[in-house]
C-alpha cells in the first residue's frame, strides 16, 4: 500500500506567475483535501475533491482551483501568484468525504519571491 | 468554525516522566486526529479518535466527544517523542495550536 505522495517537495516562483501542485493519494481512497500552511501557523482547508468533484471549500479566493483524476490524484493551481502565497501546501487523502482518518503527504514548500 | 484549544502550549519532560496533552473544542465533531508534526512539517498520524479510547504502545489517547475534549497520553517518555502533538478536528480540520513537547535526557 503506496501514501501519499506529493511533488514537487520545493520550488521557487516570481509574483505573477502560476504553479501546480500534484498529489497521489493512498491506494484506495477517493478523497484528497488540501491545505495551506503559512510559517507558524497551523493548515488551512483550501477544499476537498471527492469523486472528481470538488467538495467543500476554505476561505481562498478563485486563483486557487484543483483538479481529481479518475484515479483519484489531484492538483493544486495557483494563478497569479502573490508574496503571501508562499507557503507548505499539504494534501491528504481518505476513504470519504465526511468521515474517516486524513493521511498527509510530506507537502510542497512553496518560495514566491 | 469550530474552536480549538490545546493545552499546555509547551512541555518540558525528563526523559522516563509521563504526560497528558489536552484539546478542548467547541461544538460537536465526526473526526477527531492527533498528529505528530515533524520539523519539515510532516503531519504523522497517531489516532483518529472521535470518540472513545484507543493505546498505540506508551500512547494512549482518549476522547469524551459529550464534554468536548480530547487528551492524549504519553508515558514513559522518550528523547524521540519531542515534536510538536496537533488535535484537528473535521474535514476542514480546525487545527489547535498544538503543543510542543521537548524530553530531556
Amino acid at each position: 500500500e503506496t501514501g501519499v505522495t506529493q511533488s514537487p517537495t520545493h520550488l521557487i516562483k516570481t509574483r505573477g506567475q502560476q504553479v501546480t501542485l500534484r498529489c497521489s493519494s493512498q491506494s484506495g481512497h477517493n478523497t484528497v483535501s488540501w491545505y495551506q500552511q503559512a510559517l507558524g501557523q497551523g493548515p488551512q482547508f483550501i477544499f476537498q475533491y471527492y469523486r472528481e468533484e470538488e467538495n467543500g471549500r476554505g476561505n481562498f479566493p478563485p486563483r486557487f482551483s484543483g483538479l481529481q483524476f479518475p484515479n483519484y490524484s489531484s492538483e493544486l493551481n495557483v494563478n497569479a501568484l502573490e508574496l503571501d502565497d508562499s507557503a507548505l501546501y499539504l494534501c491528504a487523502s481518505s476513504l470519504g468525504s465526511q468521515s474517516g482518518e486524513l493521511f498527509f503527504g510530506e507537502g510542497s514548500r512553496l518560495t514566491v519571491l | 468554525g469550530i474552536q480549538v484549544e490545546q493545552s499546555p502550549p509547551d512541555l518540558i519532560l525528563q526523559e522516563g516522566a509521563n504526560s497528558t496533552l489536552r484539546c478542548n473544542f467547541s461544538d460537536s465533531v465526526n473526526n477527531l486526529q492527533w498528529f505528530h508534526q515533524n520539523p519539515w512539517g510532516q503531519l504523522i498520524n497517531l489516532f483518529y479518535i472521535p470518540s472513545g479510547t484507543k493505546q498505540n504502545g506508551r500512547l494512549s489517547a482518549t476522547t469524551v466527544a459529550t464534554e468536548r475534549y480530547s487528551l492524549l497520553y504519553i508515558s514513559s517518555s522518550q528523547t524521540t517523542d519531542s515534536g510538536v502533538y496537533v488535535c484537528a478536528l473535521d474535514r476542514e480540520l480546525s487545527f489547535g495550536a498544538g503543543t510542543t513537547v521537548t524530553v530531556r535526557a
